[in-house]
């Protein structure tokens, strides 16, 4: 079955450092999304992204935070100049339709020091 | 302010018995729900949905209940399994776009003892 990949699974940087989360959504899907979690906490909508366009996006996803797809496959979370509070696992996930479920990834641990 | 609550952090069953999952929302926007179940490590996977202008959705050993007067879904799993063992998030969408984000609930850990 196809799935979601995520790279890299775990990323350890410093405070102020930029990061670039991947991911590879499932092939025919059309609509991305990226989501945190920080220890402990419920799982947060971060962005979604369609056409090539954000589609929408949470107060959390703010001007440190933005999306690329460079190309047909990829789809990237950068955070500019990381914070102590930004350390959680992103999950990133797609689907076929606007309202079809989600696929997640098994998401990476970004851990900011 | 939690538009998804699940106030149940965790729940113990017995190998073989029915495992009721509960989860309440505020917003009446919502019109699409969804349960994701999540091992350690792994992303969240999706188990069942429900649209709100259904009461009931049943997938195997998985039915989804939705209440809407009194904003209330739960998920039955029965039997449950060993391998059910895991997180489980309730989730909600409003306006039947899966482009808008969805609304997770905190989870409740599902433990079957045998």
């Amino acid at each position: 079955e196809p799935e979601v990949t995520q790279t890299p699974s775990h990323q350890v940087t410093q405070m102020g450092q930029e990061v670039i989360l991947r991911c590879v959504p499932i092939s025919n899907h059309l609509y991305f999304y990226w989501y945190r979690q920080i220890l402990g906490q419920k799982v947060e909508f971060l962005v979604s992204f369609y056409n090539n366009e954000i589609s929408e996006k949470s107060e959390i996803f703010d001007d440190q935070f933005s999306v690329e797809r460079p190309d047909g496959s990829n789809f990237t979370l950068k955070i500019r100049s990381t914070k102590l509070e930004d350390s959680a696992m992103y999950f990133c996930a797609s689907s076929g339709q606007n309202n079809s479920p989600l696929h997640f990834g098994n998401g990476t641990r970004l851990t900011v020091t | 302010d939690q538009q998804v609550k699940q106030n149940s952090p965790s729940l113990s069953v017995q190998e073989g018995r029915i495992s009721i999952l509960n989860c309440d929302y505020t917003n009446s926007m919502f019109d699409y729900f969804l349960w994701y179940k999540k091992y350690p490590a792994e992303g969240p996977t999706f188990l069942i949905s429900i649209s709100s202008i259904k009461d009931k959705n049943e997938d195997g050993r998985f039915t989804v209940f939705l209440n809407k007067s009194a904003k209330h879904l739960s998920l039955h799993i029965v039997p449950s399994q060993p391998g059910d063992s895991a997180v489980y998030f309730c989730a909600a969408s409003a306006m039947g776009g899966g482009a808008d984000g969805l609304t997770f609930g905190k989870g409740t850990h599902l433990i079957i003892q045998p």
